[in-house]
């Protein structure tokens, strides 16, 4: 079955720095690449996503890349605010999702 | 956008009893819903696929006979976890994928288990 690795597991940064996080997938037929956000005791949010026809997605300060050949794809949060502190989870999905382990990010003001 | 309902929010239950877990597609129909368990400071992991109208397909090591997942209709799916303790204690957490679109994954807003 599919594997999703994620690194780093914990990410600090300063207040309007850069943060990434990078996954990588097992499955080539994997074809759709998720990243959420969850807060503590809420539910995952689906904060941006692209499809394996895609190489790069961007939405406002967030923006996704997609490595096909490599199978490994990455989340880019730019200008990062102390509202950005949370935990994300990449994952990759055929039919059902699979999560990486996720990556704790804190921002500090 | 896409809502799916989770109820209940938080459990707490003595050791030996059985907890129901409902998790209903609001304004879409989902022929396949998943449940994922996630441990303090863990990731989601698959539990288990729910099938609309057909059985559920479990991941290894996870108890079918422990986690009984039945998916009647279109729009809701339940979670029952048979004679729960307190190693079952985690946060239950469904998802469901709109049948039309059949791509994105929406979450309900999850149960907390605590078995005593």
């Amino acid at each position: 079955g599919e594997n999703v690795e994620q690194h780093p597991s914990t990410l600090s940064v300063q207040e309007g720095d850069s943060a990434v996080i990078k996954c990588t997938y097992s499955d080539s037929a994997s074809n759709y690449f998720p990243w959420y956000k969850q807060e503590l005791g809420k539910r995952p949010q689906l904060i941006i996503d692209i499809r394996s026809n895609v190489g790069e997605k961007k939405d406002q300060r967030i923006a996704v890349t997609l490595n096909k050949t490599a199978k490994h794809f990455s989340l880019h949060i730019t200008e990062t605010q102390p509202e950005d502190s949370a935990v994300y989870f990449c994952a990759a999905s055929i039919h059902d999702m699979r999560f990486g382990a996720g990556t704790r990010l804190t921002v500090k003001p | 956008g896409a809502v799916v309902s989770q109820h209940p929010s938080r459990v707490i239950c003595k050791s030996g009893t059985s907890v129901k877990i409902e998790c209903r597609s609001l304004d879409f129909q989902a022929t396949t819903m998943f449940w994922y368990r996630q441990f303090p400071k863990q990731s989601l992991m698959l539990m288990a696929t729910s099938n609309e109208g057909s059985k559920a397909t479990y991941e290894q090591g996870v108890e079918k006979d422990k986690f009984l997942i039945n998916h009647a209709s279109l729009t809701l799916s339940t979670l029952t976890v048979t004679s729960a303790h307190p190693e079952d204690s985690s946060f239950y957490i469904c998802s469901a994928r709109n049948s039309a679109t059949n791509e994105k994954l929406f979450f309900g807003s999850g149960t907390q288990l605590s078995v005593l």
